[in-house]
């Protein structure tokens, strides 16, 4: 089946870091592939996607670019705010189903 | 994208007592979904929802402890049976906007605490 594997949280970076959460997945055929991003006390939000193999999908300054060679699809952010801190959710879709990986937490110190 | 609503957005029931949750889209989606996010934990898929048919369930969940209603195309209620405080999670509901880019957006969830 299919299956997300995502850097073990919680991340605590200090403003205007680097920021990079590692997702591999597992999957049959070509899924599309996500990150999601939950604000403390909200539901999710969309944060970028790609559909295919070397897209990259980009939003508020994240990047994630979809290697099929490595099965991952890493976020990165080269400087992180403070209004950055929540969870984020990597998830591929395939035949219109999500598999989510467990979540990783950042906190963004000022 | 559209607007996605819940209704409640959050409640504290008592143990033995039903809830139901509702889900309001503004624009018609022909498949909804719900899933539960337990304390600290990722989103399980509990059931997809289509409009004129039975609700499909994931492997551990089952209709009598979660009916799901999907009377149209803009709108869906999940009820969490005969509650429990294992129950306790945040529903959250999510729609396919179009069969071509296989991408879920999400309401905004109901956080449940049952006593």
């Amino acid at each position: 089946g299919n299956s997300v594997t995502q850097m073990e949280g919680p991340v605590t970076l200090s403003e205007e870091a680097f920021l990079t959460i590692n997702c591999t997945y597992t999957a049959t055929g070509y899924p599309s592939l996500f990150w999601y991003v939950q604000y403390p006390g909200e539901g999710l939000q969309l944060l970028l996607k790609a559909t295919k193999a070397d897209d990259k999908g980009s939003n508020k300054g994240f990047e994630a670019t979809y290697r099929k060679e490595t099965t991952s699809f890493h976020l990165e952010k080269g400087s992180v705010q403070v209004s950055d801190s929540a969870v984020y959710f990597c998830a591929l879709s395939s035949a219109r189903q999500l598999t989510f990986g467990s979540g990783t937490q950042l906190t963004v110190l000022p | 994208s559209a607007v996605i609503s819940q209704k409640p957005s959050r409640d504290i029931c008592q143990r033995g007592t039903s809830l139901t949750i509702q889900c309001q889209v503004d624009s018609q989606v022909t498949m909804m979904f719900w899933y539960r996010q337990q304390p600290g934990q990722s989103l399980t898929l509990i059931a997809t929802a289509n409009q004129g048919s039975e609700a499909t369930y994931e492997s551990g969940f089952v209709i009598d402890k979660f009916p799901i209603s999907r009377p149209n195309l803009t709108f869906s209620t999940l009820t969490v049976s005969n509650m429990s405080p294992e129950d306790s999670s945040i529903y959250l509901c999510s729609v396919d906007w179009t069969s071509r880019t296989d991408t879920q957006y999400f309401g905004p969830g109901t956080r449940l605490t049952v006593l």
